[in-house]
């Protein structure tokens, strides 16, 4: 257990819709990232919040959001859903900003299924 | 942009062989980390290399940080079953400040009992 959570666990939904996945960091962490795992890309980073605030954007959508609240949990929100989004969304968490100064911890990811 | 290749892509071994992945890029990294996934789960952190020229061992794993700080390999002595799992590198970019890690798309290794 890396002390990560993350939920749901599983959501399905349809394409056009609007989910939002959560994701609560280990005690202490500051640094939450998102990443996106299908089968073809891979593990791919899309955003980084550090102590509530923004600090770094990979390969994320425009119809993707994120942010970061005072308690440190995360929310990432994604919209107009396409077939393509199904994928395992995980977060991970940090002590640090920068991902070279430390290790990830992951949570156990939300498989989302758009049909 | 930063690329980590692995490979092989697929593994399967007989239990007691040993074998040795790799993890290449033409980028210079800060540090490298190696994860293990098993199905339906999140990456778990298996070791940290920083430094080039690095050799971290953890039980019958042995990690190395290439010279350049642009590669890494995995050597697994007298695989096991509870082996089995996605292996993926990551690596932290060398340019300072805040930014996710990059990942190979794994390793995937089967040890047959």
């Amino acid at each position: 257990d890396s002390g990560v959570t993350q939920t749901p666990k599983h959501l399905i939904t349809a394409t056009g819709q609007r989910v939002t996945l959560r994701c609560s960091p280990r005690s202490g962490d500051l640094s939450v990232y998102w990443y996106q795992q299908s089968l073809d890309q891979g593990l791919q980073f899309l955003i980084q919040y550090y102590n509530g605030e923004e600090r770094a954007k990979g390969n994320i959508l425009e119809r993707f959001s994120a942010q970061q609240f005072p308690d440190l949990h995360s929310e990432l929100n994604l919209s107009s859903l396409e077939l393509g989004d199904s994928a395992l969304y995980f977060c991970a968490s940090s002590p640090f900003m920068a991902a070279a100064s430390y290790e990830q911890y992951f949570g156990p990811g939300t498989r989302l299924t758009v049909t | 942009t930063q690329l980590l290749e692995q490979s092989p892509q697929f593994l399967s071994i007989q239990e007691g062989e040993n074998l040795t992945v790799y993890c290449n890029s033409s980028s210079v990294f800060s540090s490298l980390q190696w994860y293990r996934q098993e199905p339906g789960e999140g990456p778990v952190l298996l070791v940290t290399v920083v430094t080039g020229g690095e050799v971290k061992k953890l039980k019958r794993l042995t990690f190395q940080f290439g010279d350049a700080r642009k590669d890494s390999s995995l050597h697994i002595t007298a695989a096991q079953p509870g082996d089995t799992g996605l292996y993926l590198c990551a690596g932290a970019s060398s340019g300072g400040g805040a930014d996710g890690l990059t990942f190979g798309k794994g390793t995937h290794l089967i040890i047959q009992p």
